[in-house]
């Protein structure tokens, strides 16, 4: 099946310190990519929608100059948490779509900490 | 919020029994999917059921849908100690064909399948 892949896992950083996380798929092109926010035992939240070439769209309450958004290839984009705080700590997993099928592919996840 | 609701929010079984786990949504959709998440992990797709079904199986999973109840359930038989994971039901309200459509994660259900 399709791949995408995420990097980094994990990622601890000081406060104030931008973070950017990689998503590609590796055997597909991603005409749309999803960034999800999820904290420990709850579900995953819609950040923004990627697709290539254009704006992301974010969701509402997502602050898009601190979490800017990337899709600059059919095969990557990137999402960077812009002078991180520690409410910022989260697990962040990004998804890819293609026009193939309706279901998603998703990378391993990020799961960042902020001191 | 759009979210769906699962129920029940935690499950624990002995291997070899089944496990039932259940969904609501709030919106018309045109397809519900199943994911399983193992902890720290990005989702994995299990099934796709599409509005116009009723019911489909993949394996030990059956998946029915109740479009007039805004419901899914999904069944997994002779459950396993390796089916210890977190499951979502996913909803896709989109009006694009073929891909691309943002998905609407419900709470999840966290499976404990012991020995």
């Amino acid at each position: 099946g399709a791949v995408v892949s995420q990097h980094p896992s994990r990622v601890i950083c000081k406060s104030g310190t931008s973070v950017k996380i990689e998503c590609r798929s590796l055997d597909f092109q991603a005409t749309t990519m999803f960034w999800y926010r999820q904290f420990p035992k709850q579900s995953l939240m819609l950040m923004a929608t990627s697709n290539e070439g254009s704006k992301a769209t974010y969701e509402q309450g997502v602050e898009k100059d601190k979490f800017l958004i990337n899709h600059a290839s059919l095969t990557l984009s990137t999402l960077t948490v812009t002078s991180a705080h520690p409410e910022d700590s989260s697990f962040y997993i990004c998804s890819a779509s293609s026009w193939v099928g309706e279901k998603l592919f998703f990378g391993s996840g990020t799961q960042l900490s902020v001191l | 919020s759009q979210q769906g609701e699962e129920d029940p929010q935690a499950l624990s079984i002995q291997e070899g029994e089944n496990a039932t786990m259940n969904c609501s949504y709030k919106t018309s959709i045109n397809n519900l999917q199943w994911y399983r998440q193992n902890s720290g992990r990005g989702l994995v797709h299990l099934i796709l059921i599409r509005s116009n079904e009723r019911e489909k199986h993949s394996g030990r999973l059956r998946v029915t849908l109740d479009t007039s109840k805004k419901s899914s359930s999904l069944l997994i038989t002779a459950s396993r100690a390796a089916d210890t994971a977190s499951y979502f039901c996913a909803t896709d309200a989109g009006t694009l064909t073929g891909g691309g459509n943002k998905l609407t994660f419900g709470t999840g259900t966290q499976l404990k399948v012991e020995l």
